[in-house]
């Protein structure tokens, strides 16, 4: 069972939008949208971002969306802030009632 | 408010056993399977296994079965992970999380435990 594929790394500057890529398969992202988000700062713990693709949860600013085709899922961050510099994890379900997390994507604003 | 508070960090030998702890408080326990998930220094998120509190039904990913066992008891609101023999390589920063089976995602996250395993 192998991690989902992001890029190890993106970045933008204030204001602008980046998009971060989460590459699995036909028995992971592309069998349920049970894609989630999660952004971790350096030194604490994971913060659900999306659930189901697309969802925000209560108190995630709307700066944060999310989407899927196929077999690779998206987050997008637009109107980049430097509280978002963070390393961003995205996870699936899988069809052996597991769950898989993404290799991981650390986010710098410039 | 919901809230998941892990045992502290532990340093322990090749070999030793282990069990961490993670209480949740702010809503009921037994509704809401529990998550353990590793992080290595320096490395990513790994999705370790679950447990129903109210059956104490568990599913392991494959590459932790066998090495670690995940429990809860209900009656005191706490979930655990456990080793018998533990390794170098199981030095790492462990984490408790709710998992919201409706919405498949892990909605609340403990503050981890950090394990030190070193001769």
């Amino acid at each position: 069972q192998s991690a989902l594929t992001q890029p190890p790394s993106v970045s933008g500057s204030p204001g602008q939008s980046v998009t971060i890529s989460c590459t699995g398969t036909s028995s992971d992202v592309g069998s349920y949208n049970r894609v989630s988000w999660y952004q971790q700062p350096p030194g604490t713990a994971p913060k659900l971002m999306i659930y189901e693709v697309s969802n925000r949860p209560s108190g995630v600013p709307d700066r944060f969306s999310g989407s899927k085709s196929g077999n690779t899922a998206s987050l997008t961050i637009s109107g980049l802030q430097a509280e978002d510099e963070a390393d961003y994890y995205c996870s699936s379900y899988t069809t052996s009632s597991t769950f898989v997390f993404g290799t991981g994507t650390k986010v710098t604003v410039l | 408010e919901v809230q998941l508070v892990q045992s502290g960090a532990e340093v322990k030998k090749p070999g030793e056993s282990l069990k961490i702890s993670c209480k949740g408080s702010g809503y009921s326990f037994y509704s809401y399977w529990i998550s353990w998930v590793r992080q290595m220094p320096g490395k990513g998120l790994e999705w370790m296994g679950r447990i129903d509190p109210s059956d104490s039904y568990t599913n392991y990913r494959p590459s932790f079965q066998g090495h670690v066992t995940i429990s809860a008891d209900k009656s005191s609101s706490t979930a655990y992970l456990q080793w018998s023999s533990l390794k170098a390589s199981d030095t790492a920063i462990y984490y408790c999380a709710r998992l919201d089976v409706v919405v498949t995602a892990l909605d609340y996250w403990g503050q981890g435990t950090l394990v030190t395993v070193s001769s």
